[in-house]
C-alpha cells in the first residue's frame, strides 16, 4: 500500500469550468476526509465519508461542490462553475475505524484563472 | 467544537539549537492531539499524536511533544534542529464527527 493517492497534483482551469479531483485512500481505511487549504492557513474540513455514506458536510461546501464515494473505496470531489476563490490546495485523508490516525495525500493544487 | 491555537507565525532557530513550536488546545472531554509537518506544495506528514498515556510523546524525525493538561498545551520540541526541519508545522485536535481541526500553522526557519 503506497498511502493516500490524489490526482491530479495540479489543475489550472478557467473560471466557470467544472473540475473533478480523485482520492484513493489506504485500502483498509473506511473513513475518508476532504480538506481545503488556502495560502497561509491551516486545512479546513469540507466533508467526510464512512464507507460510502457521506456523514458530514461543512458549511464551506457550497452547492457548487459535490463529493462521492460510490463503492466505499476511492472518492471524487467535483467543483462546478469554478470561481477564483476556489483556488486552493485540496487535501484528502483517510483513517481506520478508531480514527486515531489520519494519513494525508499530497493534495491537488487548483488554480482558477 | 474543539480547537487549537498556534500563537506564533514564524519560529526562527539556529541549526543545532533546541526547537519549540507552541500549541494550546480547547476541548470538552479528553483531547486527541496531533502534529503534522508540511513541506512546500506537499501534503501533511504525520509526526506524532497524543491519545492517552505518557505525557511525553515521541514521534518521527527526532520530534517529541509534551501534553500538559493544566496548561492545555501540546508543544512540539526537538533537541537539536536541522536545516531540513524548515517547514510548516500544524497542530490539530480531533473534533466532533472524528474530523481534525487544525491551527493556522507555524513556519519554522532553521538558520545554518
Amino acid at each position: 500500500d503506497t498511502g493516500v493517492s490524489q490526482n491530479p497534483r495540479h489543475k489550472i482551469t478557467k473560471r466557470g469550468q467544472n473540475v473533478t479531483f480523485r482520492c484513493d485512500p489506504i485500502s483498509e481505511h473506511n473513513r475518508l476526509y476532504w480538506y481545503r487549504q488556502t495560502l497561509g492557513q491551516g486545512p479546513e474540513f469540507l466533508t467526510y465519508f464512512q464507507n460510502e455514506a457521506q456523514l458530514e458536510k461543512s458549511r464551506l461546501l457550497s452547492d457548487r461542490f459535490s463529493a462521492e464515494r460510490p463503492k466505499g473505496s476511492f472518492s471524487t470531489l467535483e467543483i462546478q462553475r469554478t470561481e477564483q476563490g476556489d483556488s486552493a490546495m485540496y487535501l484528502c485523508a483517510s483513517s481506520g475505524f478508531n480514527s486515531d490516525g489520519y494519513t494525508f495525500g499530497s493534495g491537488t493544487r487548483l488554480t482558477v484563472v | 467544537a474543539q480547537s487549537v491555537a498556534q500563537p506564533e507565525d514564524q519560529v526562527n532557530v539556529a541549526e543545532g539549537n533546541p526547537l519549540t513550536v507552541k500549541c494550546t488546545y480547547s476541548v470538552s472531554g479528553n483531547p486527541y492531539l496531533f502534529w503534522y509537518v508540511q513541506y512546500p506544495n506537499r501534503g501533511l506528514q504525520f509526526l506524532l499524536k497524543y491519545i492517552t498515556g505518557d505525557n511525553l510523546v515521541k514521534g518521527s524525525y527526532g520530534f517529541e511533544a509534551e501534553f500538559n493538561k493544566s496548561q492545555t498545551s501540546f508543544h512540539l520540541k526537538k533537541p537539536s534542529a536541522l536545516v531540513s526541519d524548515s517547514a510548516l508545522y500544524f497542530c490539530a485536535v480531533r473534533d466532533v464527527g472524528l474530523r481534525l481541526a487544525f491551527g493556522k500553522g507555524n513556519q519554522v526557519v532553521v538558520i545554518p
